[in-house]
């Protein structure tokens, strides 16, 4: 079974940095993009970004070009999204997904990572 | 950035009732739109690829329709535990942005 599962909740507070991961399982990580979207409370869902681990490349959403850092390490089936200096504002529901070649929806996603920053 | 905008933002139905949600694209996208389904506490589940394609699993009272910049997705017979809220995702180009989402009250 296809499954993406990412790191737990954090608090932590503004100015600090952090990583959260999405481990893949049940597939070939490195074939397939994953993406990345962000839910604040209450709001709707927001396209972050996307890695193809097998090479790293990487495409950013305007409104999160420079906030973000995404990568990659396929030797681990792992996808990560960084911050270098948080702000209360970045509080939000994380989530991970997978995107299939065919019609490039996003399929399965993980459950979810929520960030606090207070 | 191509624009899609949702409606309604919220909508209460009955159970069996037909329920219709529209979902219009600033651009033409041909049929490069997905729905997801999202419960509360939970992470968006893929119904529709495709922009009529029915994603394997999924209940067939659920449908979609539309290409280039008008889209539905439709419930036939709405059921209980089809309280979610449903987005739209336009995957013509990046950024591959979102519908702000229809919230369905039973």
């Amino acid at each position: 079974e296809v499954q993406l599962e990412q790191s737990g909740a954090q608090v932590k507070k503004p100015g600090e940095s952090l990583k959260i991961s999405c481990k893949g399982y049940g597939y070939s990580f490195a074939s397939y993009w994953i993406g990345w979207v962000r839910q604040t409370p209450g709001k709707g869902l927001e396209w972050m970004g996307i890695i193809y681990p097998g090479d790293s490349d990487t495409r950013y959403s305007p409104s999160f070009q420079g906030q973000v850092t995404i990568s990659a390490d396929k030797s681990i089936s792992t996808a990560y999204l960084q911050w270098r200096s948080l702000k209360a504002s970045d509080s939000a529901m994380y989530y991970c997904a997978r995107r299939e070649d065919s019609s490039w929806h996003f399929d399965p996603w993980g459950q979810g990572t929520l960030v606090t920053v207070s | 950035d191509i624009q899609l905008t949702q409606s309604p933002s919220f909508l209460s139905s009955s159970v069996g009732d037909k329920v219709t949600i529209t979902c219009r694209a600033s651009q033409g996208i041909s049929t490069n739109l997905a729905w997801y389904q999202q419960k509360p506490g939970k992470a968006p589940k893929l119904l529709i690829y495709g922009a009529s394609t029915l994603q394997s699993g999924v209940p067939s009272r659920f449908g979609g329709s539309g290409s280039g910049t008008e889209f539905t997705l439709t419930i036939s017979s709405l059921q209980p535990e089809d309280l979610a809220t449903y987005y739209c995702q336009q995957l013509n180009s990046y950024p591959l942005t979102f519908g702000g989402g229809t919230k369905v009250e039973i």
